[in-house]
Order: structure tokens, then sequence, then C-alpha cells
């Protein structure tokens, strides 16, 4: 079975600072990807960021960056400089083979709140 | 908007009463996908469809529960005798043919109260 594990459930931070949102997974795949999606207050869950597990080169997109670490099981992300639209509830996810290769399975979320 | 629309957007209903909720996915995605999130957890998969084919479902879909897609396009997901553990944000996500992605577009979901 796989699991999804973000043991933060809400961070709060000022704008402007940069933040890193945990993530821990279990799976047996030997092949899987890890994902994270954001969703803002609208509700509409957007993709951020894919991962396979041949793949562990940590990258930087913009303001986004990730940290994955097979040894460890983890798939951190990081925002830096975190600015107000940021505020959501950011989800790690991970998925195998099956289900065409989009069947996610969800963490519980973080919520990220960026204040002025 | 050539986004994931799903309809209707929320649904109050009382228990025992049958719902249907409807999705019209990105007009070239032939996956479609749904998935059920309750408060303060994320999204769970419950089925998943390529063209008209349901290739997947959850154990977390019970009997009460049936998804369609018959023309490969639109899909419908019926709860029939409604309890109150159903009251859930219903998401419906598509995504495009071939290799994994992951890369799933998410309507804004259709909430579920059951009183």
């Amino acid at each position: 079975a796989q699991k999804v594990t973000q043991a933060q459930t809400e961070i709060s931070v000022v704008e402007k600072e940069d933040v890193t949102l945990d993530c821990v997974y279990e799976t047996r795949d030997t092949t899987y990807y890890l994902f994270w999606y954001k969703q803002p207050p609208s509700g509409e869950l957007v993709f951020l960021i894919r991962r396979n597990s041949f793949d562990e080169q940590n990258e930087i997109s913009g303001r986004y960056s990730w940290n994955f670490q097979k040894s460890t099981s983890s798939f951190n992300f990081t925002i830096t400089a975190s600015q107000v639209v940021d505020s959501a509830v950011y989800f790690c996810a991970l998925s195998g083979l099956t289900g065409g290769g989009n069947k996610l399975t969800f963490g519980t979320g973080t919520q990220l709140k960026v204040e002025l | 908007d050539t986004g994931v629309s799903q309809d209707p957007r929320h649904k109050i209903t009382k228990r025992g009463q049958n719902v249907t909720f409807r999705c019209d996915p990105i007009s070239e995605h032939n996956r479609l996908y749904w998935y059920r999130q309750t408060l303060g957890q994320g999204p769970e998969f419950l089925t998943y469809f390529q063209n008209e084919a349901q290739l997947e479902k959850s154990r977390l879909l019970s009997d009460r529960f049936s998804a369609e897609r018959p023309k490969g396009s639109f899909s419908t997901l019926e709860i029939q005798r409604t309890e109150q553990g159903d009251s859930a944000m219903y998401l419906c996500a598509s995504s495009l043919p071939g290799l994994v992605t992951g890369e799933l577009f998410f309507g804004e979901g259709s909430r579920l109260t059951v009183l």
C-alpha cells in the first residue's frame, strides 16, 4: 500500500520568508512518481511539480524548488520569498503505474498562510 | 473556459435521496478521474475512465456509487440512498493519454452535504 505523510498541518510565515513543506512517502513500487499540488481557497487543485523515482536531481523552478531523497523517502518542497498569493493548502502525492499512472495517493495537506 | 467543469457546485440533500454529479473534462483528455475529499483530508481516488471504459474502482466506491462515461466525453457520478458519511467534495480530473504524467487537471468540485 502507498502512503504519504505531511506532518505539518499548518505553517504561517511573513511575506518574503522562505518556507519548506515536508513530505514523507511509503511505497513498495520500484517505479513511482511524486507530485506537489496546490489547492487555493477556490478549491481547484493545481499541479505544481512531478518527480519520478529514477531522478533524484533536485531542481529549482522560479520560486519553487524541491529536495527528493530516496534514502529517507522524502520529497520536500520549498517556496522562496513567499508571497500572499502562495497562501493555500499544499498536497504531496504519490503514484505507481496503476490507474494509468495517475491514481494518486495524497497526503493530508499543509495549510500555508503567508501574511504581510 | 476550457478547463474541467463540474455541476452542480453544491448539493444539499436529505439522507436516503439520490444525487448525481456531472463532469465535463478538457476535450482532448481521454482519461477522467473521480476523487473524494473530506474536510481536512487529501483527495482519495474513487475511479477512473479511459475513454468510455471504467478501468479501476476503489474499494471506497460502495454499491451505492456508480459512475459512467457513456460516450467517452462527460461523466456522471451517482450516489444512491445517500448517507451522512457521503458528505464530501467530489472532485473530477482529466488528463492526457499516453505516458504517465501525473498532471491531472481538476475541476472545482461538487460539494455534497447530506442532512
